[in-house]
């Protein structure tokens, strides 16, 4: 594997289920970043870990909990959502200390739908 | 606080003709700017990013954008497209002290024979 993966790549759950998206990154990467894409909206920074020390935590409810347990894993657990959480979630990672200027690698995404 | 705009939500190009999207930015300081595209069923691809210096910046698969200050616009243009250039793009611009892009909405691209 190279890159960024993530898994699963569509995920489809009722508001009441607990579920995880999960991120690799293979490019010995320090820095990694959850992103919600949502329709007709701009992509939205929802956390960032750099050295597995979350560093951003845009305003993000609580039903989204974030884990890095190492500089190449990232997930994120998903319990009692709403309808209009369903998005595609992107991945990235970074070289450095997850500054802007570092180059994000993005995954392919996950596509969620909240039934 | 930055911002990005994009305003064609919709281009469509014919093969071989040149191109050129647009995205203007609001930011106080210089801007970090940068041009994604994202494929069908990928993820975001960097073309080029601008920090300072020459304002007309080379990019992956032939792509170039032009920094205008004046303008707050940083628009991207290819001279030819190909059929393979169909995708989304997204323009965004950060801070120097911050970790956050700020994307804009996208322009989807339509490349016809």
């Amino acid at each position: 594997e190279t890159g960024v993966t993530q898994t699963p790549r569509h995920l489809v759950m009722g508001m009441t289920n607990k579920k995880s998206l999960k991120c690799e990154q293979h490019l010995g990467h320090n820095a990694m970043y959850w992103y919600k894409q949502s329709a007709k909206k701009p992509l939205e920074l929802m956390f960032v870990y750099n050295f597995k020390e979350q560093t951003e935590n845009n305003s993000v409810p609580s039903r989204f909990s974030p884990e890095c347990p190492n500089s190449s894993h990232l997930f994120l657990h998903l319990h009692t959502l709403q309808p209009e959480d369903s998005a595609l979630y992107l991945c990235a990672s970074s070289q450095k200390g997850g500054k802007v200027t570092d180059t994000q690698y993005f995954g392919p995404g996950t596509r969620l739908t909240v039934l | 606080a930055q911002s990005v705009t994009q305003p064609d939500i919709h281009i469509t190009v014919s093969e071989g003709a040149s191109l050129e999207l647009r995205c203007n930015y609001s930011y106080g300081a210089t801007p970090y700017l940068f041009w994604y595209v994202q494929s069908p069923g990928q993820g975001l691809q960097l073309l080029l990013k601008y920090f300072s210096g020459d304002t007309l910046v080379q990019g992956i698969k032939g792509f170039e954008a032009e920094f205008k200050r004046s303008q707050s616009s940083f628009n991207l243009r290819k001279p030819s497209v190909h059929w393979s250039d169909a995708a989304e793009y997204f323009c965004a611009v950060g801070a120097e002290s911050g970790y956050a892009l700020n994307f804009g909405k996208g322009t989807s691209l339509l490349v016809t024979p």
